[in-house]
């Protein structure tokens, strides 16, 4: 089984600030890392993903993860942020060969300030 | 665009009144799921579709049900919904199970 644990509930950052949304997971198998973005009152969108290859994965909208297994991470990471931004951000974990189930973090609600 | 379509946007419903919440696909995708996601929470998956095959969650009430007719369609039945049931129901669709998920807009139940 595979469990994810968002370390942050909430981060606050003044626009053009640089951002870290920390995820760390468990596993007993390799596994398939996601990060998705929640807007307001609208369903979940995916940002990245890491399936296999290179551990530095860049998404949409400037956001890039960096895969550590030794560290059980996938940090979630932009070098300037827009008040556009702000919004909840879920790191998921799938297991390989682990079937149909994403396990989702509690998430973060990350918050831009102007 | 192709999409995922949830409807209705939001539902209000009285305590133990059967309600049936609606999603559509024009993805041509093989997996779709429903989730349950409450305030401040992580969504939590009820059960998927592979195609016909149906998996329901071990922790998935009884009191909800799904039902897939075709593969652009899928049901979410809450048979007696309780005042614990309001939450927001997210429909997701995947070509395969470890693939990206598309998510609706989801459908927001109120239960009075």
């Amino acid at each position: 089984a595979q469990s994810v644990t968002q370390l942050d509930s909430q981060v606050p950052v003044f626009e053009e600030a640089p951002v870290e949304l920390r995820c760390n997971y468990s596993s007993s198998v390799s596994v398939y890392l996601f990060w998705y973005v929640q807007y307001p009152n609208q369903g979940l969108q995916l940002l990245l993903k890491y399936l296999s290859g290179s551990t530095l994965v860049k998404g949409i909208n400037g956001f890039e993860a960096e895969f550590n297994k030794s560290q059980t991470s996938f940090h979630l990471r932009k070098p300037s942020v827009h008040i556009s931004d702000t919004a909840e951000y879920f790191c998921a974990v799938s297991g390989v060969g682990g079937g149909f189930k994403t396990i989702f973090g509690a998430g973060t609600r990350l918050f831009v300030k102007a | 665009d192709a999409m995922v379509i949830q409807n209705p946007r939001y539902q209000v419903t009285q305590f133990g009144k059967p309600v049936t919440l609606s999603c559509s696909q024009t993805l041509n995708h093989n997996v779709m799921y429903w989730y349950q996601q409450k305030s401040s929470q992580a969504p939590k998956l009820l059960f998927h579709y592979y195609d016909k095959d149906f998996n329901n969650e071990a922790d998935t009430p009884d009191n909800f049900q799904s039902r897939r007719p075709n593969t652009s369609f899928c049901f979410l039945d809450i048979r007696s919904p309780g005042l614990g049931d309001a939450a927001m129901y997210l429909c997701a669709t995947s070509r395969t199970g470890v693939e990206t998920q598309y998510f609706g807009p989801g459908t927001r139940l109120l239960v009075l």
